[in-house]
């Protein structure tokens, strides 16, 4: 079945770090994949996507690219910001029809001033 | 256009008792997806639900778990008899149809039963 694997966390950086978090996907076929925010007490919120092979989904200066040779979509930021700090999930949606997202288990992230 | 709405924010049940656990899509969509987040896990996927319609079921436990998405009305998550390990967040996402729709997902619903 379908699976994601994701970065052990948590992730501390400083301001203005690069970073890059790592996420790799089990499927069949094409699934789409994308990354998910998780700020304190909130409900997820879609931060990019990328729905075919050598896509690269970019938001808030976060950016992913669809590696179908890796199978990887890692997650990266030029330079961070406190207010980056949260829980970060990669998923995937499988491309055979069936809605559900899978996800990773999920990376959290603190910057620090 | 309002959100995802879900209710209550946070439940508690004691052992045995039932959790109704809500969640309101946003306007316009008529797909709901119900999620679960145990401690320190991913989300995993528990049933998808067209109105009057379950679509995909498969991530369900096979007791004492049960959801509806009436005609009229919020989408209705229901735990019979909840146990320890039904501790969790609950999250329900909308999309307004299903194949390729982005979900917008509600805040969650953390249910503790003591």
């Amino acid at each position: 079945g379908n699976s994601v694997t994701q970065m052990e966390g948590p992730v501390t950086l400083s301001e203005e770090a690069f970073l890059t978090i790592n996420c790799t996907y089990t499927a069949t076929g094409y699934p789409s994949l994308f990354w998910y925010v998780q700020y304190p007490g909130e409900g997820l919120q879609l931060l990019l996507k990328a729905t075919k092979a050598d896509d690269k989904g970019s938001n808030k200066g976060f950016e992913a690219t669809y590696r179908k040779e890796t199978t990887s979509f890692h997650l990266e930021k030029g330079s961070v910001q406190v207010s980056d700090s949260a829980v970060y999930f990669c998923a995937l949606r499988s491309s055979f029809g069936n809605e559900k997202l899978t996800f990773g288990t999920g990376t959290r992230l603190t910057i620090i001033p | 256009n309002a959100g995802v709405m879900q209710n209550p924010r946070h439940l508690v049940r004691r052992r045995g008792q039932e959790a109704r656990l809500r969640c309101s899509p946003m306007k316009g969509h008529s797909h709901v997806y119900w999620y679960r987040q145990l401690p320190e896990e991913g989300l995993k996927f528990m049933v998808y639900l067209q109105k009057e319609n379950i679509i995909d079921e498969s991530g369900m436990p096979k007791e004492r778990f049960s959801a509806e998405f009436p005609k009229e009305g919020p989408s209705i998550l229901r735990i019979q008899q909840v146990v320890r390990g039904d501790s969790a967040a609950y999250f329900c996402a909308s999309s307004p149809r299903g194949s390729g729709y982005e979900q917008y997902f509600g805040p969650g619903t953390r249910l503790t039963v003591t």
